[in-house]
């Protein structure tokens, strides 16, 4: 069946250094990839998300990279700070009537950044 | 913030018991979807609501229902609670047909606790 999937539950980073957070999907056939960051006791806010038909795309000190020929996606972000602790979820959408379907969230990697 | 408000926040009931969970969606949104996010996992899709119908469900029984009202908030109804049933619920609003992406924002959730 569809699932979205990550390769490390914990990560853990010096702060100033680049966070690298893998994932990997099963469903060829979704539309965008999304990464979302969760904060203790709050729920999921979306950072950055990327169509299928593109390899990479930038945000503010975040990058999305998408490889579909072995399914995988990956949220970089540059120069970590405290803020950036959280629970990081990578999850898929397509288009599907009138709406989109639903997203199919991965289980998350823990960030946890080293002052 | 992202404008969709949950309530109650924290609740507690019994097997066998039923509980009413609430959702204001953004404003201009007219999609609604809930999860459940069990205890160091990720979201899992219960279902969507689009113009106040059904759009999709996941792998969730019968006594997990839903309803969204003609100003786009919505109630998910669970019967028969379970001890399993405990877990972070979240709503998210989007904009549908009229968002690029169906990018979802999140409430905060209502935290469920069977005993």
């Amino acid at each position: 069946g569809e699932s979205v999937g990550l390769h490390l539950p914990t990560l853990s980073v010096q702060e100033g250094d680049n966070s690298i957070i893998n994932c990997a999907y099963s469903n060829s056939a979704s539309d965008y990839f999304i990464w979302y960051k969760q904060e203790s006791g709050k729920g999921p806010q979306f950072i950055i998300d990327i169509r299928s038909n593109m390899d990479k795309r930038q945000g503010q000190r975040v990058t999305v990279l998408l490889n579909k020929t072995v399914k995988h996606l990956s949220l970089q972000i540059a120069a970590t700070q405290p803020g950036d602790s959280a629970v990081y979820f990578c999850a898929e959408n397509k288009f599907k009537g009138a709406s989109y379907d639903k997203v199919i969230f991965g289980p998350g990697t823990s960030l946890s950044v080293i002052p | 913030e992202t404008g969709v408000t949950q309530s109650p926040t924290h609740l507690i009931k019994t097997r066998g018991q039923q509980v009413t969970l609430r959702c204001s969606s953004q404003s201009g949104h007219n999609t609604v979807s809930w999860y459940q996010q069990a205890l160091g996992q990720g979201p899992q899709f219960i279902f969507q609501y689009y113009r106040e119908e059904e759009n999709g469900r996941g792998n969730f029984p019968p006594r997990f229902s839903g309803l969204q009202f003609p100003n786009y908030s919505s109630e998910l109804n669970v019967n028969a609670l379970e001890l399993d049933d405990s877990a972070l619920y979240l709503c998210a609003s989007s904009l549908g047909l009229g968002s690029s992406t169906g990018e979802l924002f999140f409430g905060e959730g209502s935290r469920l606790t069977v005993l």
